[in-house]
């Protein structure tokens, strides 16, 4: 079955930098990736998503790229916010089901 | 936007009780739905998937008699733990799919249960 690897576990930066989690999937048939956002003690938000006919989306500040080939997709947020802070998961799916990673806990710094 | 509501935020509840967990679509139609479970610090795993009108489809390890899955209309699944044990505390979490498969899965808040 479908395996998603993410990294980092944390990530600390300073207002305005940027930042960068990477994940990594194993079925090559997997089609969909989307990216999550969870705030303490609330579900995960759907913030964007890619399909496997593209490479690259971009929403404001938040841009996601995939690379099949590698299969490999990261999500870059840039000029990082405090509000920005949570934990991001990434997940995987080609049928019904989505496979998450194992998320990121961003932390920004104002 | 597409919204789910999970009904209740949190509860708590004796040893050997059971408790049941409503996921409901607000403003569309979800033919499939999906239970998780989160424990503190670690992603969501996957429980069970949640066809309406037909029985759910238990992932492996999960014990259906003990997480009963109804899913009696397209806008309400529930989840209920029957007969909870203190391991039962977790973060429970279900989703909705928008239309068809590979489409936006959206999520309810979640339910903290706490069995003591």
């Amino acid at each position: 079955g479908e395996n998603v690897e993410q990294h980092p576990s944390t990530l600390s930066v300073q207002e305005g930098d940027s930042a960068v989690i990477k994940c990594t999937y194993s079925d090559s048939a997997s089609n969909y990736f989307p990216w999550y956002k969870q705030e303490l003690g609330k579900g995960p938000q759907l913030i964007i998503d890619i399909r496997s006919n593209v490479g690259e989306k971009k929403d404001q500040r938040i841009a996601v790229t995939l690379n099949k080939t590698a299969k490999h997709f990261s999500l870059h947020i840039t000029e990082t916010q405090p509000e920005d802070s949570a934990v991001y998961f990434c997940a995987a799916s080609r049928t019904d089901k989505l496979i998450f990673g194992t998320g990121t806990r961003l932390q920004v710094f104002p | 936007g597409a919204v789910v509501s999970q009904h209740p935020s949190w509860v708590i509840c004796k040893s050997g009780t059971s408790v049941k967990i409503e996921c409901r679509s607000l403003d569309f139609q979800a033919t499939t739905m999906f239970w998780y479970r989160q424990f503190p610090k670690q992603s969501l795993m996957l429980m069970a998937t949640s066809n309406e009108g037909s029985k759910a489809t238990y992932e492996q390890g999960v014990e259906k008699d003990k997480f009963l899955i109804n899913h009696a209309s397209l806008t309400l699944s529930t989840l209920t733990v029957t007969s909870a044990h203190p391991e039962d505390s977790s973060f429970y979490i279900c989703s909705a799919r928008e239309g068809a498969y590979n489409s936006p899965l959206h999520f309810g808040n979640g339910t903290r249960l706490t069995v003591t």
